[in-house]
């Protein structure tokens, strides 16, 4: 079965500093995508940030980084520089491409992150 | 390019009803995947259509069927509802392409409540 995991229900940070989310996830398959998605109050899911299983470099996007760890199955999400526009539901996700044929994402449960002026 | 869109943004219905709910996929986009999630959960796969056939299901009952049209926009359409099926439907397109990253744009959502 292919799950994601997200232990952290609810984070608050302070405007400026620094949070991390955690993620881990189970996948028998070895070519796979992992994303974060941002999904703020206006409901729209967005795209964060991701990274190619096959990639060891972690990805960075501004003041998203990730730290993937794949013997671990692990892919955390650091966010600097918090700024109140960060406060939204995060889920991570991964997806899999058995053959190209099935694009299916695979959702955690989220991590509520609110940014405090 | 003109982005994901979901129509309509809230509805209600009463158990044992039908709804048909609505996507507009995002232009040069060739797959629809719908995507219910109940409150305070992430989303949970239904199915994905590409070139006008389901192209892969999640765990949900027959009574979830879905269209794609030859514009690529697509309906989901929900039989007998039921309490449970009270959530956010979020429609999600992409370019599906043999090496791509498969990276979804989601709608906005519609919102359906089941009294």
């Amino acid at each position: 079965a292919q799950t994601v995991t997200q232990s952290q229900p609810e984070m608050s940070v302070q405007e400026a500093e620094t949070v991390t989310l955690s993620c881990t996830y189970d996948t028998s398959e070895n070519n796979y995508y992992l994303f974060w998605y941002k999904q703020p109050p206006s409901r729209q899911m967005i795209l964060v940030i991701r990274q190619e299983a096959y990639k060891q470099q972690n990805a960075t996007e501004n003041r998203f980084s990730v730290n993937f760890q794949k013997a671990a199955k692990s892919f955390s999400l650091k966010i600097s520089d918090s700024q109140l526009g960060d406060t939204a539901m995060y889920f991570c996700a991964f997806i899999t491409n058995s053959g190209g044929s099935n694009y299916k994402l695979t959702f955690g449960k989220g991590t509520l992150l609110t940014v405090n002026p | 390019e003109t982005g994901v869109t979901q129509s309509p943004t809230h509805l209600i219905k009463t158990r044992g009803q039908q709804v048909t709910l609505r996507c507009s996929s995002q232009s040069g986009h060739n797959t629809v995947s719908w995507y219910q999630q109940a409150l305070g959960q992430g989303p949970q796969f239904i199915f994905q259509y590409y070139r006008e056939e389901e192209n892969g299901r999640g765990n949900f009952p027959p009574r979830f069927s879905g269209l794609q049209f030859p514009n690529y926009s697509s309906e989901l359409n929900v039989n007998a509802l039921e309490l449970d099926d009270s959530a956010l439907y979020l429609c999600a397109s992409s370019f599906l392409n043999r090496g791509n990253t498969g990276e979804l744009f989601f709608g906005e959502g519609s919102r359906l409540t089941v009294l």
